[in-house]
């Protein structure tokens, strides 16, 4: 069965530090994956999404994730964190050989000053 | 704002009870996904439709219902409500399958006394 693990429940960083969130799949085909942010009190909000090609996706909020088939990997990291980047994070893949998108457990972020 | 519209935002009720949350997908989208979000089991998928068809169901519980109408509404049930039912409730909408990346609703709070 298809399954999302994102080891890191929470991380806290300094405003400005960069930043890395895993995420690991497991699954034999070939995977779409995701990347969603949940600010408190809102719905989910898509950051990026890698469906094939250049293994390394810009996103939105100067957010950027690295497809690494070897490792079943797609972490999400950022350069410089801002104070308004607190929030949870989910990594999500999909297939289209599945009938459901499969959402890992989610990572809080707390910045910082 | 994602285009999916939820109603209503907050709900409380009594133990026992049952009630019918909506989705409004985004236009022309064909997929509508629910989840149930809470602090001790995280962000759950419930259930998907896919023009009108269930297509895929997650963790959902015999107690709960949903359906998908003809112009592409769906409507999750609760019925039988216990304490720990209370939670967020989201609907996303995609597209086409699940491939897609979703798009988040607000979510409706339920609070069961």
């Amino acid at each position: 069965a298809q399954s999302v693990t994102q080891p890191d429940i929470h991380i806290t960083v300094s405003e400005g530090a960069s930043l890395e969130l895993r995420c690991n799949y497991s699954y034999g085909a070939t995977p779409y994956l995701f990347w969603y942010v949940q600010s408190p009190g809102q719905g989910l909000q898509l950051l990026l999404k890698y469906f094939s090609g250049d293994t390394l996706v810009q996103g939105i909020k100067g957010f950027e994730a690295e497809f690494k088939r070897s490792q079943s990997s797609f972490n999400l990291r950022k350069p410089s964190v801002h104070w308004s980047d607190a929030a949870e994070y989910f990594c999500a893949v999909a297939y289209t050989n599945a009938g459901k998108s499969t959402f890992g457990d989610g990572t809080t972020l707390t910045v910082k000053p | 704002d994602s285009g999916v519209t939820q109603t209503p935002k907050h709900l409380i009720t009594a133990t026992g009870q049952r009630v019918t949350l909506r989705c409004s997908p985004r236009s022309g989208d064909l997929s509508v996904y629910w989840y149930q979000q809470s602090l001790d089991q995280g962000l759950q998928f419930l259930i998907q439709y896919y023009n009108g068809e269930e297509r895929a169901k997650g963790n959902i519980l015999e107690r709960f219902s949903a359906q998908q109408f003809p112009d592409l509404h769906s409507e999750l049930n609760l019925s039988s409500l216990e304490l720990g039912d209370s939670a967020l409730y989201f609907c996303a909408s995609s597209p086409h399958g699940s491939y897609n990346e979703q798009f988040f609703g607000p979510g409706t709070r339920l609070t069961v006394l």
